[in-house]
């Protein structure tokens, strides 16, 4: 199974910050990630797609970087309704995997 | 307005069996993979099965492989994920996905808890 690793596990930011959410997989996996946020008590919502890919619907603070092994979601200033989980996911291999999920706090 | 409704959780006893189902409204349903996608309580999200357009192809992750089964029925619009086997780590809210690579509408999801 491809493993996606995600770091860091808790990021505490002020809002109006900038930030950036990594996401490493095991192999190669082209442009097959995809990015999710999931606020407390709520299903997910997918904000990218491929990597860069965006949603419609989705603020155009969110954007995507990468290809290969290493990603990138970044939050361009942080308002205070994007304190969340955000995960990744590959869709390389039709056995999915997500990763464990990065935490936005309010720091 | 595209809903995804998963019903059939509950509490059931390990080893018993649940069958999870999914009504599906606002799109074209045979035109998208399907997936079942689960949530511990307090943990990541967990892929757990897919199935192709008409049905014909599935996949499952291995700790559920040959114990759950998807299936699916096109003229009814609806998802469905027969579980059997059931075991306390099974225990999880179920979210009925569309599934073409990403996952781009989910539903409120269904919670199985597996104890005796």
């Amino acid at each position: 199974d491809i493993v996606l690793t995600q770091s860091p596990a808790t990021l505490s930011v002020t809002p109006g910050e900038s930030v950036s959410l990594s996401c490493r997989a095991s192999q190669g996996i082209s442009t097959s990630i995809h990015w999710y946020q999931q606020k407390s008590n709520e299903s997910p919502r997918l904000l990218i797609k491929y990597a860069s890919q965006s949603i419609s619907g989705i603020p155009s603070r969110f954007s995507g970087s990468g290809s290969g092994t290493d990603f990138t979601l970044s939050i361009n200033r942080v308002e205070s309704e994007d304190f969340s989980v955000y995960y990744c996911q590959q869709s390389y291999s039709l056995l999915y995997t997500f990763g464990a999920g990065t935490k936005l706090e309010l720091k | 307005e595209v809903q995804l409704v998963e019903s059939g959780g509950g509490l059931v006893q390990p080893g018993r069996s649940l069958k999870l189902s999914c009504a599906a409204s606002g799109f074209t349903f045979s035109d998208y993979y399907m997936a079942w996608v689960r949530q511990a309580p307090t943990k990541g999200l967990e892929w757990v099965a897919s199935i192709s357009y008409d049905g014909g192809s599935t996949y499952y992750r291995d700790s559920v492989k040959g114990r759950f089964t998807i299936s699916r029925d096109n003229a009814k619009s609806s998802l469905y994920l027969q579980m059997d086997s059931l075991r306390s780590e099974d225990t999880a809210t179920y979210y009925c996905t569309t599934a073409n690579g990403w996952f781009a509408y989910w539903g409120q999801g269904t919670l199985v808890t597996v104890s005796s």
